[in-house]
């Protein structure tokens, strides 16, 4: 059974960056795609972005300019930098597993947690 | 930017049947939009349900279905359980993004 779990501060000051760590257990990181996706208090789900094991990325057009995943294969973990932080990126973090296959589907299968970070000074 | 919308509430009484559907700003949703949906209780994580259009994950109770209506991705509900109150979400996949919709708040009662 594959289990993800986020980890790192749960409060950011405003102009900083954002970092946190999903940690892959139970299979590898190799072979899929790695997601963020947020969460702001009471609303609904945002994707951040992806990581493909190999290291390619997509991200949110939105986001993209203040967001960077990266893939740690010895580690089985890959992580999210989100820069210039206001309050806007309050949210609680999910990170998840994707597939992005035609022919056997494209689904986000397994989801962590979730982690709060507060953007406040 | 593209907006995908989903009804913001529905209702139906425990052992109905009730269609969610998802829409898409760009046109009619198609298979080529892998259609997802997931279900989120509250203080919880969103769990997978459907994916590509239809299919089911290895847990999605049986009770839950999915397809293409009108131009639409819809999730159906047969048989409604008082745990199926939960927010729903759908999610497309576009040629350079993946976008989810607002989400649907169903009620049991």
């Amino acid at each position: 059974q594959v289990q993800l779990q986020e980890s790192g501060p749960g409060l950011v000051k405003p102009s900083e960056t954002l970092s946190l760590t999903c940690t892959v257990s139970g299979g590898s990181i190799s072979s899929y795609y790695w997601t963020w996706i947020r969460q702001p208090p009471g609303k609904g789900l945002e994707y951040i972005g992806y990581i493909f094991y190999s290291g390619s990325t997509n991200y949110n057009p939105s986001l993209k300019s203040r967001v960077t995943i990266s893939v740690d294969t010895s580690k089985n973990q890959f992580s999210l930098k989100l820069s210039s932080v206001t309050s806007a990126d309050t949210a609680v973090y999910y990170c998840a597993r994707a597939s992005f296959s035609d022919s056997s589907g494209r689904t986000f299968d397994y989801w962590g947690q979730g982690t709060l970070v507060t953007v406040s000074s | 930017q593209t907006v995908v919308t989903q009804e913001p509430s529905l209702t139906v009484s425990p052992g109905g049947t009730v269609t969610l559907t998802c829409a898409s700003s760009t046109g009619a949703v198609t298979s080529g939009y892998y259609p997802n949906w997931f279900q989120q209780k509250p203080g919880q994580a969103p769990r997978a349900l459907i994916y590509s259009t239809s299919k089911k994950h290895s847990w999605t109770p049986a009770r839950f279905s999915g397809s293409l209506l009108g131009g639409k991705a819809a999730l159906t509900l047969s048989g409604v359980q008082p745990e199926d109150e939960a927010e729903y979400y759908c999610l497309l996949y576009y040629s350079d993004a993946v976008v989810f919709g607002g989400g649907t708040k169903l009620t049991v009662l």
